[in-house]
């Protein structure tokens, strides 16, 4: 079955280190893979996307995102984190197969806090 | 705050009422999403519509009931809900319901409450 897990519920990170929020998928054809971020009480809010061409996709707020097709992978990272990067992130990913492009299906979120 | 809007931003319910969640996009998509979002879940996809013209229905009970009048408007019209129907509901849009590369812009979400 299709599907994308995000393994941690809740990272933590220090203001001004490194962060990484970590995403697998499992489809079959190529994937479509994305990363949004959700505010308290508010919609999703597009990150960066990866289609093909550049591993390394660079997004919104300094984010950026590598694909790792052997590790089937696409982790979220930033270089410093501020405390203003605290928020739900999900993962999400589309494929094509056969000549077909199917929904859209999301992680169950990762609780981003970065602590002053 | 995105082109995408959504009314009311919460609403609560009896089991025995009847009412409709609005969203309206300004960005000139072609494909609307109604998505619910329940707490430890993950994002479900509920109805997708593409030229006013629904693509999608992803096993949702009848309660729910969805409406597109044209591109740019999509309804969820609700009556007999369930307590366990309280969620917070997305609406989405895109260029086009095929894109696969074409990234999603939400609205807000209204916080639903069933009581």
């Amino acid at each position: 079955a299709q599907s994308v897990a995000q393994p941690e519920d809740q990272v933590n990170v220090a203001e001004g280190n490194p962060l990484t929020v970590k995403c697998t998928y499992s489809v079959s054809g190529n994937p479509y893979l994305f990363w949004y971020v959700q505010y308290p009480n508010r919609g999703l809010q597009f990150l960066l996307k990866y289609i093909t061409g550049d591993n390394l996709v660079k997004g919104s707020y300094g984010f950026e995102a590598e694909f790792n097709k052997s590790q089937t992978s696409f982790h979220l990272k930033k270089p410093s984190a501020l405390v203003s990067d605290s928020a739900l992130y999900f993962c999400a990913v589309r494929w094509v197969y056969g000549g077909a492009t199917n929904k859209l299906i999301f992680g169950t979120g990762t609780l981003l806090a970065v602590q002053p | 705050e995105t082109g995408v809007t959504q009314t009311p931003r919460h609403l609560v319910m009896g089991m025995t009422n009847k009412k409709s969640l609005k969203c309206e996009q300004h960005l000139g998509h072609n494909a609307m999403y109604w998505y619910k979002q329940s707490a430890k879940k993950p994002l479900e996809l509920m109805f997708v519509y593409n030229f006013k013209e629904q693509t999608e229905n992803n096993s949702v009970p009848s309660r729910f009931s969805p409406e597109c009048p044209n591109s740019s408007h999509l309804f969820l019209h609700l009556h007999t809900l369930q307590p366990e129907d309280s969620a917070l509901y997305l609406c989405a849009s895109s260029p086009r319901a095929s894109g696969g590369g074409d990234e999603q812009f939400f609205g807000p979400g209204t916080r639903l409450t069933v009581l």
